[in-house]
């Protein structure tokens, strides 16, 4: 049972370049979430999915583009990666349909540097 | 969008001491959940409080969620050094999680 994946796990790249993050869920799970965990500001959503064809921007959204053609796919691209982008990336995905199924579940984690 | 407002920041403990966690919201919730993430790892669920007054109990550790359900705490008793890490609460806003900035939780022998 692979669950939820991420990769690459560790990326460093240069200002300027496009970066894609992969995120891939073996659940089915309808909703996938983008979160950035820097010092101090703890986890922050970028950009959500609620199912395949269907996403909408979260706290932190600027700089970031997102699709899903697939249920277990959700790719992150950093279109003009910028120092302010190095951080820690991580995917969940969750039920989300009522309380009783909102539990997330997380990806180990990109992290990514931008020199 | 809701926002909840997490404390304290950091803890140091000494092995066996008691710690506790504070969420708390301006507006009431419909519930709320409780994550803990260790060094170098991933946020996992631990439990999530939906009823007014709830409290549960795992082992040492112990959920409340208040009367008003605009406040909860996680409490652990005689912390040990597998305690360390960071303790995450969020709330339902929507279709989505709002996390609190989280409590970071050391324990020194």
């Amino acid at each position: 049972d692979a669950g939820i994946t991420q990769s690459p796990r560790y990326k460093i790249t240069e200002t300027g370049r496009q970066v894609t993050l992969m995120c891939h869920q073996t659940w089915s799970h309808s909703y996938m979430f983008w979160y950035r965990q820097d010092l101090g500001h703890g986890l922050r959503l970028i950009y959500y999915s609620a199912a395949a064809d269907i996403t909408d921007k979260g706290e932190v959204p600027d700089g970031y583009v997102v699709s899903r053609s697939k249920t277990e796919n959700f790719p992150l691209t950093l279109e003009s990666a910028t120092r302010s982008q190095t951080s820690v990336y991580f995917c969940a995905s969750s039920e989300f349909q009522d309380s009783s199924t909102d539990t997330q579940y997380f990806g180990p984690g990109t992290r990514l540097t931008v020199l | 969008g809701q926002q909840v407002m997490q404390i304290p920041q950091y803890q140091h403990v000494q092995e066996g001491e008691d710690f506790t966690t504070y969420c708390n919201s301006s507006t009431t919730l419909s519930n709320i959940q409780w994550y803990k993430q260790r060094p170098g790892g991933h946020p996992v669920f631990l439990i999530q409080l939906v009823k007014s007054g709830e409290v549960k109990k795992q082992k040492r550790l112990t959920f409340q969620f208040g009367e008003a359900k605009k406040n909860s705490s996680l409490h652990i008793t005689a912390t040990q050094t597998t305690d360390v890490g960071t303790y995450f609460c969020a709330i339902r806003g929507g279709n989505k999680l709002t996390f609190g900035t989280g409590t970071q939780l050391k324990v020194e022998l």
